[in-house]
């Protein structure tokens, strides 16, 4: 397998709450990604990793933080979780700028928000 | 607003037959393209990918091809089977060190035996 897992796999919780997923890799690669998938939108980036400590922003970063404080984990944070952000979530990591085998994913993880 | 689209949500195809997947593009910068297939419960995973500068990849029973000047590549799977039912992620990117690919919306094939 790839050497990327994703905890929890699912996850109810109420809104309001903080919650964080992680992301755990054995590949010692230098890019993390974190994306959600969405009916009608398909996957879209909220976060990414090009180093520890170096973290920026993707189209739907909003209502979420990230860090990296090792080179295998990457952590996303819903600071106050809202029904918005009921979601699949999916952690990715690549090599390089993912050419030519793009990235690979982790299996998810369904999150609800009540 | 969507830079890569996935216009058609949906595509059924018999057994044995071609199917064919599209895609279109805004965002003449993009360097490569990728095809990604999902089942399930499970993360995206890589199918096959082109770069800007061909027209045509193939692998086995898949082929890609780019129209650059339409702005839209395709992917073609010849022949279908049962086993190929999923959904279909089309992705690109531009240059940079973060790649950070842009995901299509997703097309749901469905190929019946």
């Amino acid at each position: 397998d790839a050497g990327i897992t994703q905890s929890p796999r699912h996850k109810v919780t109420e809104t309001g709450t903080p919650v964080t997923l992680r992301c755990h890799q054995t590949e010692n690669h230098r890019y993390m990604y974190w994306y959600r998938q969405d009916p009608g939108h398909g996957l879209r980036l909220i976060h990414y990793s090009y180093g520890v400590k170096d973290t920026d922003k993707g189209e739907v970063s909003d209502g979420y933080s990230v860090s990296r404080s090792k080179t295998e984990d990457f952590l996303l944070t819903l600071e106050s979780a809202t029904s918005s952000q009921t979601s699949v979530y999916f952690c990715a990591i690549s090599e390089g700028n993912g050419w030519p085998h793009g990235y690979t994913f982790g299996s998810g993880t369904r999150l609800t928000v009540v | 607003d969507q830079q890569v689209k996935q216009n058609s949500p949906s595509l059924s195809v018999q057994e044995g037959r071609i199917s064919i997947l599209n895609c279109d593009y805004t965002n003449s910068m993009f360097d490569y393209f990728l095809w990604y297939k999902k089942y399930p419960a499970e993360g995206p995973t890589f199918l096959i990918s082109i770069s800007s500068i061909k027209d045509k990849n193939e692998d086995g029973r898949f082929t890609v091809f780019l129209n650059k000047s339409a702005k839209h590549l395709s992917l073609h799977i010849v022949p279908s089977q049962p086993g190929d039912s999923a959904v279909y992620f089309c992705a690109a990117s531009g240059s940079g060190n973060t790649g950070k690919l842009i995901f299509g919306q997703g097309t749901t094939l469905q190929v019946k035996p």
